[in-house]
């Protein structure tokens, strides 16, 4: 049973769109969820969100925890190709448990 | 400050044989963890490492096994290869009790 899951699997936009990534979780012991941009091989990180953190935000990327609901939004305004890429969610939970990923695929 | 090195980058092997993959993690950082990721299972973990010491497992067969040396660098290897094996292994490093996990870019390993 999937204890991290990520919706929508794939996702086209046009360049200049709004995107909502999103990310449930069900563990025991909640300490940390990640976000991570992988472009081609590499995982690089984009956020950590915890219990007394539970809003980032970067440039055009914004990240929100919700502890009750359990879960966790990705926000990407003004998409861009560059933006193209899966995108990871994963919890703290001994060892990092990650979802299977949402490809975002920007359009020109 | 040189971040994770994996090698090889590519690795091409038939069934039952046996692979070996290497990871330099980024200086100053003792913690290794090594993940398996396919297409329809996304990233699953292996194990971790820290100081020569295997810290976690994930749920996969005694075929896959790894270990960690006195300067933090690290090997899995694989033995008697499965088709289903074929995936990109990915090693990470970071720093003692932090989350954040600095990936390597991975090596992709196919089995024919």
């Amino acid at each position: 049973e999937d204890k991290v899951v990520q919706s929508p699997l794939s996702l086209v936009v046009h360049e200049g769109d709004t995107v909502t990534l999103n990310c449930s979780y069900e563990v025991t012991n909640f300490r940390s969820l990640l976000w991570y941009k992988q472009e081609k091989k590499a995982p690089t990180f984009l956020f950590m969100l915890t219990s007394s953190g539970i809003e980032k935000k970067s440039g055009r990327l914004s990240s929100i925890l919700d502890k009750k609901e359990l879960s966790s939004i990705l926000n990407i305004t003004a998409t861009q190709t560059g933006d193209s890429a899966i995108y990871l969610c994963a919890v703290e939970e001994v060892k990092l448990v990650f979802g299977k990923g949402t490809k975002l695929t920007v359009n020109p | 400050k040189a971040g994770v090195t994996q090698t090889p980058r590519y690795l091409i092997k038939t069934r039952g044989q046996q692979v070996t993959l290497s990871c330099s993690p980024i200086s100053g950082h003792r913690s290794v963890s090594w993940y398996q990721q396919t297409p329809g299972q996304g990233l699953q973990f292996l194990f971790e490492y820290f100081s020569e010491t295997q810290r976690n497992k994930g749920n996969f067969p005694g075929r896959f096994s790894g270990r960690q040396f006195s300067n933090s660098r690290s090997e899995m290897n694989v033995s008697t290869l499965e088709l289903g094996d074929s995936a990109l292994y990915l090693c990470a490093s970071s720093q003692p009790g932090r989350e954040k996990l600095f990936f390597g870019s991975g090596t992709q390993l196919s089995v024919l």
